[in-house]
C-alpha cells in the first residue's frame, strides 16, 4: 500500500528566506507526482507535475525534485514571501493507470512579513 | 486548465439526512474523482466518477453510503447517505483531461453534521 509522507508538518519562516518542503512515498513505481497548495475556502491549486521518468520541474520562483528510487522528492521555494503561505500538498499517482492519488497530510507554511 | 464549480461551499446537516453536491467542469474531461478530507488527515480517495457506467469504489467506501451519478462528461453528484458526524470533512471534486494529466480540483464542500 502506497504511503505518503511530508515534513515538517509545518513551517514557519521570515519573509526572503529559501525553504525546502520535503516528500517521501514507500512504493516507487508511481506514475508521477504532484505539488499542490490548498488555501482555506479554494480548493487545491496545482504547482508542479513531474512525470516519473523526469527529475525536476521549474515553475517561476519553484522548483520540485523527484529521486524515484528513493522514494523522495522536494518543493524549493526561493525568496518566500507572505503569499506563500497555504498548506503544500504532495500526491503520487499509481502507476497502471488509474490516476488515483495518493496524498500526504501536507505542510502548512506561514511566511511572516 | 479547467474551471470547476463545486455546489454548495458548505453546508450544516441533521443527522439522518442525505446532501448532494454538484460537481461541474467547463469542458469535457475524461476523468472525475470524489475525494473527502477529513480533519487532519490527507486527502482520501472515495471513487471514480464513470460517464454512463457505474463508479468504481475505494476500499472503504461503498455505493449505497456515497452514490454518484455522472451522465455525461461535464458534470457529477455525489450524495453523502444518512449522514452522521463522522461524515463531517471537506469533500472534493477533481478532473484531469487525459491520462498522466494535471488533476484539478473544485473549491470543495464544507460539511458539517450535526
Amino acid at each position: 500500500k502506497q504511503e505518503v509522507t511530508q515534513i515538517p508538518a509545518a513551517l514557519s519562516v521570515p519573509e526572503g528566506e529559501n525553504l525546502v518542503l520535503n516528500c517521501s512515498f514507500t512504493d516507487s513505481a508511481i506514475y508521477n507526482l504532484q505539488w499542490f497548495r490548498q488555501d482555506p475556502g479554494k480548493g487545491l491549486t496545482s504547482l508542479l507535475l513531474i512525470q516519473s521518468s523526469q527529475r525536476e520541474q521549474t515553475s517561476g520562483r519553484l522548483n520540485a525534485s523527484l529521486d524515484k528510487s528513493s522514494g523522495r522528492s522536494t518543493l524549493y521555494i526561493a525568496a518566500s514571501q507572505p503569499g506563500d503561505s497555504a498548506t503544500y500538498l504532495c500526491a503520487v499517482s499509481l502507476w497502471g493507470g488509474s490516476e488515483k492519488l495518493v496524498f500526504g497530510k501536507g505542510t502548512k507554511l506561514t511566511v511572516n512579513p | 486548465s479547467a474551471v470547476i464549480s463545486q455546489k454548495p461551499s458548505r453546508d450544516i446537516c441533521q443527522r439522518g439526512t442525505s446532501l448532494t453536491i454538484q460537481c461541474q467542469v467547463d469542458s469535457q474531461v475524461t476523468m472525475m474523482f470524489w475525494y473527502r478530507q477529513q480533519p487532519g488527515q490527507s486527502l482520501t480517495l472515495i471513487a471514480t466518477a464513470n460517464q454512463g457506467s457505474e463508479a468504481t469504489y475505494e476500499s472503504g467506501f461503498v455505493i449505497d453510503k456515497f452514490p454518484i451519478s455522472r451522465p455525461n462528461l461535464t458534470f457529477s453528484t455525489l450524495t453523502v447517505s444518512n449522514m452522521s458526524p463522522e461524515d463531517s470533512s471537506i469533500y472534493l471534486c477533481s478532473v484531469a483531461a487525459t491520462l498522466g494529466d494535471i488533476q484539478y480540483f473544485g473549491a470543495g464542500t464544507r460539511l458539517s453534521v450535526l
